[in-house]
C-alpha cells in the first residue's frame, strides 16, 4: 500500500539554525499539507499547496516557514530561523485530486530546537 | 472563534466493550467530517470519514454517526481490543481538499 514517507525522523537543531524537513507523498496525490503537533496538544494546519503555489496557510506559518516541491517527488517545509517554539512533531500529508478527500498522513518527523 | 472540541480527555474501556467518542464541532460550513487515530510516535491513521449530506456510516468495527443539528460527532468501536488503544482526534474540512481542523484529541485505553 503506497504511503507518506518523512525524513528525518529527529531533527535536533539550535536556535536561529535554518532546518529543512523533507516529505515525498504518495505517487499521484496532487494536494500536499504540513500540520505539526507540539507535544500533548492537537494536530494544527499550517499551509497547503496545490499546483505549486500555497492554497491556504495559518497563522501560524509567518514568513520564517516556507515550503516547495522541487522536483516531481519531494515536498519540502523550511524554517529560516528556528526557534524554541518551533519544536514540535512535524506531520506531511497528501490526498488525490479524485475520488475521497481523505489525508493521508506521514509518520512525522520530530523537530527539537535547542 | 470556530473550534473542533472533545468531550472527554480519556476514556478507559473493557477489552471487548464498546468505545463511545465524542466530538462538537462549531463550524456549520464544515462539510467532511474524518476520525483519526494516533498511535505513540505515529503519524495520525484514518479510521472513518462522514460527508455533511450524511446521518451514519459504517465501517469494519467503526461507525461515524452526525448529528448537523447540535453539531455532534461521534465514533462508535464495536468490541474494542487492546490494539485500539490510542488517541483518537475528530477533524473537520470546510471544503474539498481544504485543511483539517482538529480536535483536542481523546485517549482510548483498553483494559484486559
Amino acid at each position: 500500500e503506497p504511503e507518506v514517507t518523512q525524513t528525518p525522523s529527529h531533527q535536533v537543531t539550535q536556535m536561529g539554525q535554518e532546518v529543512i524537513l523533507r516529505c515525498v507523498p504518495i505517487s499521484n496525490h496532487l494536494y500536499f499539507y504540513w500540520y505539526r503537533q507540539i507535544l500533548g496538544q492537537k494536530v494544527e494546519f499550517l499551509v497547503s499547496f496545490y499546483n505549486n503555489e500555497i492554497s491556504e496557510k495559518s497563522e501560524i506559518f509567518d514568513d520564517q516557514f516556507s515550503v516547495e516541491r522541487p522536483d516531481g517527488s519531494n515536498f519540502t517545509l523550511k524554517i529560516r530561523s528556528t526557534k524554541l517554539e518551533d519544536s514540535a512533531m512535524y506531520f506531511c500529508a497528501c490526498t488525490s485530486p479524485t475520488g475521497e478527500y481523505e489525508q493521508y498522513f506521514g509518520p512525522g518527523t520530530r523537530l527539537t530546537v535547542t | 472563534g470556530e473550534s473542533v472540541g472533545l468531550h472527554l480527555p480519556t476514556l478507559s474501556v473493557q477489552e471487548g466493550d464498546n468505545s463511545i467518542i465524542n466530538c462538537a464541532y462549531s463550524n456549520s460550513a464544515s462539510d467532511y467530517f474524518i476520525w483519526y487515530k494516533q498511535e505513540s510516535g505515529k503519524g495520525p491513521q484514518f479510521i472513518i470519514d462522514i460527508r455533511s449530506n450524511m446521518d451514519k456510516r459504517q465501517g469494519q468495527r467503526v461507525t461515524v454517526l452526525l448529528n448537523k443539528t447540535v453539531k455532534h460527532l461521534s465514533l462508535q468501536i464495536a468490541a474494542t481490543q487492546p490494539g485500539d488503544s490510542a488517541v483518537y482526534f475528530c477533524a473537520e474540512m470546510a471544503w474539498s481538499w481544504g485543511k483539517l481542523q482538529f480536535g483536542a484529541g481523546t485517549q482510548v485505553v483498553v483494559t484486559p
